[in-house]
């Protein structure tokens, strides 16, 4: 069993459609994330939640929305998404420490999201 | 602001040909720098962490060692199943749970 599942692995959406991309982690982590990765572009954070809490919501449009209702679910809820959202988004989760500790992130497999 | 920037942004490699990787970062205290490696159409699977100038680790045929400016990922005796896209992020002191910043990663090849 992988430490983060993420379903679906594949997902192609409408712009008018609402779907979630789902994630669970069985590591025992008390803080979970969700990044994007565009093509040609660096990793970008989207959403931190430490202990069910949001603690950082990094910009991102409201047609997405994230939700944690315990520390090893996330999911990441998609309503009126445009062409240009098509990306793999990546469910991690790590155990927080202070603030001056480093905090080693491990990645689920992501899910691969096509808006048509 | 905090920057990381890989190069070369692609290498090829025979098989048994040993090289390095380069990450350069610029950050305002580092709290730790991590290598990643990443498998097409999969996430990014976790290498090293390292800490703080002058420390190194190792695994396999990979070695990642880190100054003060940057960290390399030392391939020696590659193979073909080493053959990936290898991304390096960095966390800075006071930051974010969370927030690492990511380079844009060199990809790998490594032909019999």
């Amino acid at each position: 069993e992988t430490g983060v599942t993420q379903t679906p692995r594949h997902l192609v959406m409408g712009m008018t459609n609402k779907k979630s991309l789902k994630c669970e982690q069985h590591l025992g982590h008390n803080a979970m994330y969700w990044y994007k990765q565009s093509a040609k572009k660096p990793l970008e954070l989207m959403f931190v939640y430490s202990l069910e809490e949001r603690v950082e919501n990094n910009s991102v449009p409201s047609r997405f929305s994230p939700e944690c209702p315990n520390s090893s679910h996330l999911f990441l809820h998609l309503h009126t998404l445009q062409p240009e959202d098509s990306a793999l988004y990546l469910c991690a989760s790590s155990q927080g420490g202070g603030p001056n500790s480093g905090n080693t992130i491990y990645f689920g497999e992501g899910s691969w999201l096509t808006v048509v | 602001e905090d920057q990381v920037t890989q190069s070369p942004e692609a290498l090829r490699l025979q098989e048994g040909e040993s090289s390095s990787l380069n990450c350069s970062y610029t950050v305002s205290g580092l709290r730790g720098l991590f290598w990643y490696r990443q498998d097409p159409g999969k996430g990014p699977e976790f290498l090293f962490t390292l800490y703080s100038a002058g420390e190194e680790k190792e695994k396999e045929r990979l070695k990642a060692t880190l100054t003060k400016k940057e960290s390399f990922l030392h391939i020696t005796a590659p193979k073909p199943e080493d053959s990936a896209t290898y991304l390096c992020a960095v966390q800075a002191r006071g930051s974010t749970l969370g927030r690492l910043y990511f380079g844009r990663g060199t990809q790998l090849t490594v032909w019999p």
